[in-house]
């Protein structure tokens, strides 16, 4: 079964340090990877996604992912976090012959002055 | 802009009172989804709809129903919501393989 482990359930770390959410994934079909952010109370927002092409692949806000097919990771970075980066992030994955996203469990990153 | 719009943000109801909550989308997209969010949990997929085609995912009770009477809109029935029920409720669209769009949720609150 295809599954999305998110190694970290909460990453604190300082204003305007360096970040790196880790994300693995087991799959041994083609598959579209993504990260969506969540912000309190609201609903999920597409940061970025990787479907085919360049392994590194740059979204919103400054964050970026690498596709790494022989680790099965995508972890998702941001050389300088800012307070209002503090949100659940969850990385998914859909496999090539289904619609459905399998989501990991959320990184809370919590960004402190 | 073209978006997924729910409605109502916050819905409070009683325990074992019918509850609609509704979605709309302007992008067009053929298939739309119902996500159930738990506090600091993941969405858990509810069911989804490819055009009518409806899809019930094997562990959503029976006590949620939906509806899509048209491309641009999708109910979330809860027949008998119980205490347990109480969660954001999330709708999502995606034109096939690829990103799913989501709507802000709606907040449900059983008393």
């Amino acid at each position: 079964a295809q599954s999305v482990t998110q190694l970290d359930s909460q990453v604190p770390v300082f204003e305007e340090a360096p970040v790196e959410l880790r994300c693995n994934y087991s799959s041994s079909v083609s598959v579209y990877l993504f990260w969506y952010v969540q912000y309190p109370n609201q609903g999920l927002q597409l940061l970025l996604k990787y479907l085919s092409g360049s392994t590194l692949v740059k979204g919103i806000n400054g964050f970026e992912a690498e596709f790494n097919k022989s680790q099965t990771s995508f972890h998702l970075r941001k050389p300088s976090v800012h307070i209002s980066d503090t949100a659940e992030y969850f990385c998914a994955v859909i496999r090539d012959s289904s619609y459905k996203l399998i989501f990991g469990s959320g990184t809370r990153l919590l960004v402190r002055p | 802009d073209a978006m997924v719009i729910q409605n109502p943000r916050y819905q409070v109801t009683q325990f074992g009172k019918p509850v609609t909550l509704s979605c709309s989308q302007t992008l067009n997209h053929n298939v739309m989804y119902w996500y159930q969010q738990k506090s600091s949990q993941a969405p858990k997929l509810l069911f989804h709809y490819y055009d009518k085609d409806f899809n019930n995912e094997a562990d959503t009770p029976d006590n949620f129903q939906s509806r899509r009477p048209n491309t641009s809109f999708c109910f979330l029935d809860i027949r008998s919501p119980g205490l347990g029920d109480a969660a954001m409720y999330l709708c999502a669209t995606s034109p096939g393989l690829a990103e799913q769009f989501f709507g802000p949720g709606t907040r449900l609150t059983v008393l």
